[in-house]
């Protein structure tokens, strides 16, 4: 099992709707999540960072912890054609103290004008 | 991209090569890292260092070294190249914890004939 599991998409969403996109763990320790956009071709860049359980916005992106059940999620509303990217989820296994992050294999995410 | 720099951007060379490539920063954040990146696998770790003179080896550390002698400039060399290590290379830092955001630099393309 891999440590980080992302559905590999592609996930096609129509502009103005909600976008989905999860990610399970295996690692119960983990303590930090995160999740990256990459435009093809470019860098992985932060879109959202979320310690505790429950919900964190950030304007047009929500993301959703539920440690419990080892999933984490991003939501992203009124979805524009400049959110078409592939989204990387990130987790830091093992808690604090560890120095590394566990990446996902990545989403990708069309928006459909 | 954070302050990053990666030279050289592309390189195309031969096996059996050696090949360094090189990430600088301006943020002088404790913590750099090396990732490949390659379609079905995500970003893996190969090397991280937590400051001047110190590192440690990531998930894919096969056939790669790595120097770290100031703040800024953390090295990746490939002492012997292969055409498995084809791929595109991330240097990315992090301020003061590596479980903390990570921020990366704009990528090197290596293509290894």
């Amino acid at each position: 099992q891999k440590e980080v599991e992302q559905n590999s998409g592609p996930l096609s969403v129509p502009e103005g709707a909600i976008a989905s996109l999860n990610c399970t763990y295996s690692d119960r320790g983990s303590q930090s999540f995160f999740w990256y956009r990459q435009y093809s071709g470019k860098s992985p860049e932060l879109i959202m960072s979320i310690y505790s359980n429950g919900d964190k916005e950030d304007g047009r992106f929500t993301a959703q912890l539920n440690k419990a059940s080892q999933y984490v999620s991003l939501l992203i509303r009124d979805s524009q054609p400049s959110d078409s990217a592939t989204y990387l989820c990130a987790v830091n296994p093992l808690g604090f103290g560890n120095e590394k992050l566990t990446f996902g294999t990545g989403t990708r995410l069309t928006i459909i004008p | 991209d954070a302050g990053i720099t990666q030279s050289p951007r592309h390189k195309v060379t031969e096996t059996g090569t050696p090949v360094t490539l090189r990430c600088h920063q301006t943020e002088n954040h404790r913590y750099m890292y090396w990732y490949r990146q390659d379609p079905g696998h995500g970003l893996r770790l190969i090397h991280y260092s937590y400051g001047v003179k110190d590192t440690d080896k990531g998930e894919v550390s096969d056939g790669y070294s790595v120097s770290r002698s100031k703040t800024e400039d953390f090295l990746l060399t490939l002492e012997s190249a292969t055409s498995s290590q084809t791929s595109v290379y991330f240097c990315a830092i992090s301020e003061d914890r590596g479980w903390e955001t990570q921020y990366f630099g704009p990528g090197t393309r290596l293509l290894v004939l």
